[in-house]
């Protein structure tokens, strides 16, 4: 199957800086890929809709301008938490689903571990 | 509002015995669920797809069943083996685009 990869896999930072995290699709493209958050023993939570090539769409009580989310090509999306702090840890994921598909099988990265201190 | 239901206590079965998991959902009309498998620290690993107008799929030892009425999704796992063991995440949506709520995960441990 398709191999959506993440980078970094974990990162530690302070809190107030600010930490990028990337999503890229290796062997195909993705006009439109996911973020999503999970915190321990909860589910995943949609946070926002990546689009390539135009603003991204926030789910309700996320904040736009804490995560901003840049769709730079077919391949790459990028979350960047500003501003973290300690409850922004959490496990973030994105997914990415194949072209022309209608809620078919998407595929995920394998997660990025956020730790604020 | 939403809610989908997993039973958030881990099931335990002996190897070669069929795993059923349950997820329930209410004040929602799914057009698609999906389950996943979920192994700690990864993301998830999609393992099948169906839609409202279909009553079951099967992939190899994989049994999904959507039942529209009872607002409820069952997940077989026939002739299981400890490498079945992880967390079983259910997913729907209702507008086509992917926007899948998730639901908790039921953790599946199959004893040797």
């Amino acid at each position: 199957g398709a191999v959506v990869s993440q980078h970094p896999s974990w990162v530690i930072c302070k809190s107030g800086t600010s930490v990028k995290i990337e999503c890229r699709s290796l062997d195909f493209q993705a006009t439109t890929m996911f973020w999503y958050r999970q915190f321990p023993k909860q589910s995943l939570m949609l946070m926002a809709t990546s689009n390539e090539g135009s603003k991204a769409t926030y789910e309700q009580g996320v904040e736009k301008d804490k995560f901003l989310i840049n769709h730079a090509s077919l391949t790459l999306s990028t979350l960047t938490v500003t501003s973290a702090h300690p409850e922004d840890s959490s496990f973030y994921i994105c997914s990415a689903p194949p072209a022309g598909g209608i809620s078919s099988e998407q595929y995920f990265g394998p997660g990025t571990r956020l730790t604020v201190t | 509002s939403q809610k989908i239901e997993q039973n958030s206590e881990a099931l335990n079965i002996q190897e070669g015995k069929t795993a059923t998991l349950t997820c329930n959902y209410t004040n929602y009309s799914p057009a698609y669920l999906q389950w996943y498998r979920q192994d700690p620290g990864r993301g998830p690993v999609f393992l099948l797809l169906i839609r409202e107008n279909e009553k079951e799929k099967r992939k190899e030892r994989l049994k999904v069943t959507f039942d529209t009425t009872l607002k409820q999704s069952l997940f077989h796992i026939t002739a299981s083996q400890p490498a079945d063991s992880a967390t079983y995440l259910c997913a729907l949506d209702s507008t086509g685009t992917y926007k899948y709520i998730f639901g908790t995960g039921t953790r599946l441990k199959v004893l040797a």
